[in-house]
C-alpha cells in the first residue's frame, strides 16, 4: 500500500520570503503521479501543481515549484515570494498510474498548515 | 464551467436520521470520487466510480454508507442511520481522465450529526 507523509504539521513564513514544504511517500510502483493541493479557510481544495514520476524535470507553476527526488521518494513544494493569500493547509497526494482511460484515487498526506505573516 | 457542484453545503441532523449528499461532476468527466475529511483521519477515499460503475468502495466505513451514480451527471452518498462519528466534511471530486489525471474538487458538504 502507498503512504504519504508530511512531517511538518505547521509552518510560518514572512511575506515575500521563500518556504519549502516537505513530503515523502512510499510505493513500489514505478509510474505514478504526485500532486500538491491547497486548502484555504474556505475549505475548497485547489490543485497547485502536479508531477509525473517518469519526468525528471521538476514541475513549475509561477511562484510554485517542486523538488522531485524519485530515488529518495521525496516531493517538496517551494513557494517563492510568499503572499498572504498563500495561507492555507497544503496537502501532498499520490496517485498510481492507471490503465488508459481509467482513473485512480488520490492518497493524501496529513497536511501542513502554512501561515504567511505580514 | 461551473465546476463540481455539491449540495447541501451544510447539513445538521440528529443521530439516527438519514442523510443524503449530492454531487454533480464537471460535464464530460468520466470519473467521480467521494472523500471524507476529519481532523483525526485527514482526507480519505470512500468510493470512486469510472463511467458510472463503482470501482473501489473499500473506504466505505460500513453498511450504513451507500453511494450511487445513476448517470454521468449525478451521484449521491447516503448515510442511514447517521451517527455522531460521521460528522465530517465530505468532498466530491471528478476527473476527465487523459494524461493529466487531475481531480477537481467540489466545495464540500459539512455534516454535523448531533
Amino acid at each position: 500500500a502507498q503512504t504519504v507523509t508530511q512531517s511538518q504539521p505547521e509552518m510560518s513564513v514572512q511575506e515575500a520570503e521563500t518556504v519549502t514544504l516537505s513530503c515523502t511517500y512510499d510505493t513500489s510502483e514505478n509510474n505514478y503521479y504526485l500532486f500538491w493541493y491547497k486548502q484555504p479557510p474556505s475549505r475548497q481544495m485547489i490543485l497547485v501543481i502536479r508531477q509525473e514520476a517518469y519526468k525528471q524535470q521538476n514541475a513549475t507553476e509561477n511562484r510554485f515549484s517542486v523538488n522531485f527526488q524519485k530515488a529518495a521518494k521525496s516531493f517538496s513544494l517551494k513557494i517563492s515570494d510568499s503572499q498572504l493569500g498563500d495561507t492555507a493547509m497544503y496537502f501532498c497526494a499520490f496517485m498510481k498510474e492507471q490503465i488508459r482511460g481509467s482513473q485512480g484515487n488520490l492518497i493524501f498526506g496529513k497536511g501542513t498548515k502554512l501561515s504567511v505573516k505580514p | 464551467d461551473a465546476g463540481v457542484i455539491q449540495s447541501p453545503r451544510h447539513e445538521v441532523t440528529e443521530m439516527g436520521q438519514e442523510v443524503t449528499l449530492r454531487c454533480k461532476p464537471i460535464s464530460g468527466h468520466n470519473s467521480l470520487f467521494w472523500y471524507r475529511q476529519t481532523m483525526m483521519r485527514g482526507l480519505e477515499l470512500l468510493i470512486y466510480f469510472n463511467n458510472n460503475v463503482p470501482i473501489d468502495d473499500s473506504g466505505m466505513p460500513e453498511d450504513r454508507f451507500s453511494a450511487k451514480m445513476p448517470n454521468a451527471s449525478f451521484s449521491t452518498l447516503k448515510i442511514q442511520p447517521s451517527e455522531p462519528r460521521d460528522s465530517a466534511v465530505y468532498f466530491c471530486a471528478s476527473s476527465g481522465g487523459g494524461v493529466r489525471n487531475e481531480q477537481y474538487f467540489g466545495p464540500g458538504t459539512r455534516l454535523t450529526v448531533t
